[in-house]
């Protein structure tokens, strides 16, 4: 158990719609990180928070948003939801912003039909 | 960025040491090597990380080159309950204290009986 929890655990939605996963970080961790797996691909970094405020941005959509609450945990907000949007959803959590020994959450599975 | 290259499996025998290889020849001066593992769509475990040296913690070993070009994670003891994807990355850093860790493919690794 890494201390990082999400929820939901799994997700099914229809296309068009808009959902929310919500990530609490380890305790004492300031940094949190939302990545995407898809089927069969590696890991995808999305975006970073450290103490509330947005650090780094990977692949990010324009549909796909995120904050960083001043209790520290995380949300991830997706819109407009394609297909093509089905995957993993994984939390990170570490205690500075410098991420190279990141915890990572058991993920939210997110099924687009 | 510096990438990764790693072998897409590997398989090894139970109880014997397993040697997973890793190529990073565009590596830069100030980038880190991580090693990380998923077992199956578990969220990703850290392993272990190097700058020059060799580094030894109580998962795994890591040999860096002398020319920092490539690595190899050992795993002196494999059990069964090391099969996973092993992912070899190389930080890449944003800006003061930020890196972002690319993912590649890794190496699926089967831990025979």
């Amino acid at each position: 158990d890494s201390g990082v929890t999400q929820t939901p655990k799994h997700l099914i939605t229809a296309t068009g719609q808009r959902v929310t996963l919500r990530c609490s970080p380890r305790s004492g961790d300031l940094s949190v990180y939302w990545y995407q797996q898809s089927l069969d691909q590696g890991l995808q970094f999305l975006i970073q928070y450290y103490n509330g405020e947005e650090r780094a941005k990977g692949n990010i959509l324009e549909r796909f948003s995120a904050q960083q609450f001043p209790d520290l945990h995380s949300e991830l907000n997706l819109s407009s939801l394609e297909l093509g949007d089905s995957a993993l959803y994984f939390c990170a959590s570490s205690v500075l912003g410098d991420s190279y020994e990141q915890y990572f959450g058991p993920g939210t599975r997110l099924t687009v039909t | 960025d510096a990438k990764t290259t790693q072998p897409p499996s590997m398989d090894c025998a139970e109880g014997r040491a397993a040697n997973l290889p890793c190529n990073h020849s565009t590596i830069s001066g100030n980038e880190y090597v991580y090693w990380y593992r998923q077992i199956h769509s578990q969220g990703p475990q850290y392993i272990i990380h190097g700058l020059k040296n060799n580094e030894t913690n109580e998962m795994a070993s890591l040999i860096i080159t002398e020319d920092r070009k490539s690595s190899t994670l050992i795993l002196p003891h494999a059990t069964l309950r090391d099969t996973a994807v092993y992912y070899c990355i190389v930080s890449s850093r944003i800006g003061g204290n930020n890196r972002k860790l690319i993912w590649g493919l890794g190496t699926s690794l089967a831990v025979n009986p």
